[in-house]
C-alpha cells in the first residue's frame, strides 16, 4: 500500500518563475492538504482540497494555487517566485471524516523547492 | 488565536536516558484536537499521537508516554529509556473542529531531540 508520494523530491527555480509540485495521496483517501515548512520552522498551511475544491485556505497570498484531479491527486502552483518561497513543501492525505473529529494526516517526504 | 509553543529547540540526551519534550497551545475553542508528530532526517512528517479535548486519559505506549493537562494547556510528550533512532525532530500541533473539519494543523515550531550513543 503506497503511501503519500510527492514529485520532484528537489526543484531549484529562479525568482520570478512559476513552479507546479505533485501529490498522490495514500489509497483510499479523498482529501488533500498542502503546507509549506521553512528551514527551521513548524509546517504551516497553505490549503486543502476535497471534491476537487479548495476547502479552507491558510495566510498566503494568491500566487499560491493549487488543484484536485478526479482520482484525487493533487497539484500546487506558485507563480512569481520570490526567495521566501525557497522550503520544504508538504503534502498530506487524509479520509473526510464526520464532523467534530479530525483525521489523522499522513504525510509525504516533501518536495525541497530552492528559488535562486 | 491559535498557537502552539515549543519552548525547547535543541534536547541532547545521552542513550538510555528519559526525555521530555514541551508543548502548551492556546486556542477558545472547547473542542479541539492535538497531535504529536516526529520528522526525521527523510523529511516526512510521522503521526505519533492524536488526542481530542473530551479525553484528558494519559497514554503509554511502548516506550511513548503522554501528558494531557487542560488546566494548564500542555500536552507533553516523554520517550523513555531514549535510543538512538528517536533522534528526529518533533512536532506538537493543534486542530479546532470547525464546522468545515478540514484537519487544518497548527504546529509548534519543533524540538530537534539528539539521542547519543
Amino acid at each position: 500500500d503506497a503511501g503519500v508520494t510527492q514529485s520532484p523530491t528537489h526543484l531549484i527555480k529562479t525568482r520570478g518563475q512559476q513552479v507546479t509540485l505533485r501529490c498522490s495521496p495514500k489509497s483510499g483517501h479523498d482529501t488533500v492538504s498542502w503546507y509549506q515548512q521553512a528551514l527551521g520552522q513548524g509546517p504551516q498551511f497553505i490549503f486543502q482540497y476535497y471534491e476537487e475544491e479548495e476547502r479552507q485556505r491558510g495566510n498566503f497570498p494568491d500566487r499560491f494555487s493549487g488543484h484536485q484531479f478526479p482520482n484525487y491527486s493533487s497539484e500546487l502552483n506558485v507563480n512569481a517566485l520570490l526567495l521566501g518561497d525557497s522550503a520544504l513543501y508538504l503534502c498530506a492525505s487524509s479520509l473526510a471524516g464526520q464532523s467534530l473529529y479530525v483525521e489523522k494526516l499522513f504525510f509525504g517526504s516533501g518536495t525541497q523547492l530552492s528559488v535562486l | 488565536a491559535q498557537k502552539v509553543t515549543q519552548a525547547q529547540t535543541e534536547i541532547s540526551v545521552v542513550e538510555k536516558e528519559d526525555v521530555t519534550l514541551d508543548c502548551v497551545y492556546e486556542t477558545r475553542d472547547t473542542t479541539y484536537y492535538l497531535f504529536w508528530y516526529k520528522q526525521p532526517p527523510s523529511g516526512e512528517l510521522v503521526f505519533l499521537i492524536r488526542r481530542n479535548s473530551f479525553d484528558e486519559q494519559n497514554e503509554i505506549s511502548g516506550r511513548y508516554s503522554w501528558n494531557f493537562q487542560k488546566s494548564t494547556s500542555s500536552f507533553n510528550f516523554t520517550i523513555t529509556a531514549s535510543q538512538v533512532v528517536d533522534s528526529a525532530v518533533y512536532f506538537c500541533a493543534l486542530s479546532e473542529i470547525g464546522s468545515s473539519n478540514t484537519g487544518k494543523l497548527i504546529f509548534g515550531q519543533g524540538t530537534t531531540l539528539q539521542v547519543k550513543p
